[in-house]
């Protein structure tokens, strides 16, 4: 089976410039997270949605949404870029079944640059 | 509020050598789940090892093992005879049961194997 998949790769922004970025769940997986993960730093929750609903979402500004798809894929917004900005973004994935809820897949994420 | 420590921060060991990475954590939740992911240079998030908090026995799996310890909210992991290809950083994450699957991580520790 295919893994937690995301595109682009790479993006290179200027600020005040707003990017979508897109993750598509392993299949069978209903839950989505996002993560950011600055230069050097474990990733930071951003948001988390299941079955089309906010499920949760981290300490960022309300520059950042997302949103989740009928086919529970996932597209996550940030608007006005900032330096600050620049990371790798990690979308992750959980599965269904209950035995294993808590065990979240990663995809290789979109490395993001914002000059 | 969820907290992880990694103390470490670069560990460098010569192949075959055995090398243990730290990981202390803090929750006031009874019930959560403790994991490992390494993370190679390409930048995916790959998942090593899951425990729960109910479950304090410690399992070797191949070059893999761990010591959770409740008494010392520690949760440390071992490779055993480490080789070139477990170069990485290496990430302990937290998460407890409701919290919308959030995942808390450490800073992480940069394991590298030389030859």
């Amino acid at each position: 089976d295919a893994g937690v998949t995301q595109s682009p790769t790479h993006l290179i922004k200027t600020r005040g410039q707003h990017v979508t970025l897109r993750c598509s769940p392993i299949s069978g997986h209903k839950s989505v997270s996002w993560y950011q993960q600055v230069l050097g730093q474990g990733p930071q929750f951003i948001f988390q949605y299941y079955e089309k609903e906010e499920r949760g979402r981290g300490n960022f500004p309300d520059r950042f949404s997302a949103r989740q798809f009928p086919n529970y894929s996932s597209e996550l917004n940030v608007n006005a870029l900032l330096l600050g900005d620049s990371a790798l973004y990690l979308c992750a994935s959980r599965p269904r079944r209950r035995a294993h809820r808590e065990t979240q897949y990663f995809g290789p994420g979109t490395r993001l640059l914002v000059l | 509020a969820q907290k992880v420590t990694q103390a470490q921060t670069e560990i460098s060991v010569v192949e075959k050598e055995d090398v243990t990475l730290d990981c202390v954590y803090e929750t006031r939740d009874t019930t959560y789940y403790l994991f490992w992911y390494k993370q190679p240079p390409s930048g995916e998030l790959v998942f090593l090892i899951r425990r729960n908090s109910f479950d304090e026995q410690n399992e070797i799996s191949g070059r893999y093992s761990w010591n959770f310890q409740k008494s010392t909210s520690s949760f440390n992991f071992t490779i055993t005879a480490s080789q070139v290809v477990d170069s990485a950083v290496y990430f302990c994450a937290l998460t407890v049961t409701g919290a919308n699957s959030k995942l808390t991580f450490g800073k992480g520790i940069t394991l590298s194997v030389r030859p």
